[in-house]
Parts: C-alpha cells; structure tokens; sequence
C-alpha cells in the first residue's frame, strides 16, 4: 500500500516563473491538504480538497491555487514566484468522514532564485 | 486564534538520558492533538496522536505523551533517547470540523539534538 506521494522531489525556478506540484494520496483518502514549510519553521496550512472542491483555505494569497481530480490526486499552482515562495511543500491526506491522522508525503523542496 | 507554542527551540541531551519535550496549545474546543517527527530533508512521520480517551498516549519508537487539559499541554516524552531521535519534532494541534478535523497548525519545532 502506497503512502503519500508528491512530485518532483526538487524545484529550481526564477523569480515571477508558476509552478506545479503533485501529490497523490494515500489509499482510500479522498481529502488532500497541502502545507508549506519554511525553513526553520512549522509548517502552515495552504488549503484542502475534497470532491474536487477547495475546501478550507488559510492565509496565502491568490497566487496560491489548487486543484483535485476524479482520482482524488492534487495539484499545487503557485504563480508568479517571489523568492520567500521557496520553501518545502507538503501534501497530506487522509479521508474525509473519519477521525484519522492526515499522512504526509516527504514533500517538494523549492527553490525561487 | 488557534496556536501552539513549542517553548524550547533546540535541546541537547546525551544518548540514554531521558527526554521531555514540551508543548502549549491554544484552542477554544476539545483539541485534536499530535507529535510529528522530521529527520532532515524528509516529510512528517506520525509519532502519536490524542483524539480522546486515556490522556496518555503512547506511540512508535518508544515515545509517549500526556494531555494535561488544566495546563493546556501536550508534552512529549521518552525515558531513554537513541542516536536515531536526533531529529526535528512539531507539536500540532488539529483543527475541528464536522466530520472531522480539517487542518493542523503546527509549533515552530524543537530541534533535538542527540550526543554519543
């Protein structure tokens, strides 16, 4: 059974490039949540998809956006890339309508030069 | 505002020795709480969680935790700590939605640094 997984493993963009990350999620999880963690820092909560909806959102800005398919695998898109964008990004998963731990991918590390 | 505050930001400490890493939260509501672990360039690995229930909790590696509503704490502990621990360790806090929680906020972390 395949944990969490997220692609690429590694990111080097430019400053005002977009970017896209993937993560599929674990097994039998339907709810996806991504995070971005600086470094040094916890990691913050992006936002979270189910049923293909964006379902709660925390403090980042509209370059930030997401998108969850029929299989319920993800997609981060952040656009025009500032060099405080460079952090670890998380995925995490886990189902909907059950009290369950959210299991993480090992992330995507970018770097915005 | 939901929060979760991690004291003590790097602690040393001698393989064998015990370990108490700690860990307040602020939270209007029964809170949902959990240990990560983070070695170096890798994701978050579950360590232990509290949903309700017996308020200690034990989890992998010979780690356990206890729930102290009264001091809204949540601290980690290990009677005897291993090359392997040296690691990055997050307190969070999960938020409550119907059907679930929805979201985690994270402490700063404790960075755990283990001598030989």
């Amino acid at each position: 059974d395949a944990g969490v997984t997220q692609s690429p493993t590694h990111l080097i963009k430019t400053r005002g490039q977009q970017v896209t990350l993937r993560c599929s999620p674990k097994s039998g999880h339907d709810t996806v949540s991504w995070y971005q963690q600086a470094l040094g820092q916890g990691p913050q909560f992006i936002f979270q998809y189910y049923e293909e909806e964006e379902r709660q959102r925390g403090n980042f800005p509209d370059r930030f956006s997401g998108h969850q398919f029929p299989n319920y695998s993800s997609e981060l898109n952040v656009n025009a890339l500032l060099l405080g964008d460079s952090a670890l990004y998380l995925c995490a998963s886990r189902p909907w309508d059950r009290e369950e731990t959210q299991y993480f991918g090992p992330g995507t590390r970018l770097l915005v030069l | 505002a939901q929060s979760v505050t991690q004291p003590d930001i790097h602690i040393t400490v001698s393989e064998g020795a015990s370990l108490e890493l700690r860990c307040n939260y602020s939270y209007g509501a029964t809170p949902y709480l959990f240990w990560y672990v983070q070695s170096p360039g890798q994701g978050l690995q579950l360590l232990l969680k509290y949903f309700s229930g017996d308020t200690l909790v034990q989890g992998i590696k010979g780690f356990e935790a206890e729930f102290k509503r009264s001091q809204s704490s949540f601290n980690l502990r290990k009677p005897s700590v291993h090359w392997s621990d040296d690691a990055e360790y997050f307190c969070a806090v999960g938020t409550l939605f119907s059907g679930g929680y929805n979201k985690l906020i994270f402490g700063a972390g404790t960075r755990l640094a283990v001598h030989p």
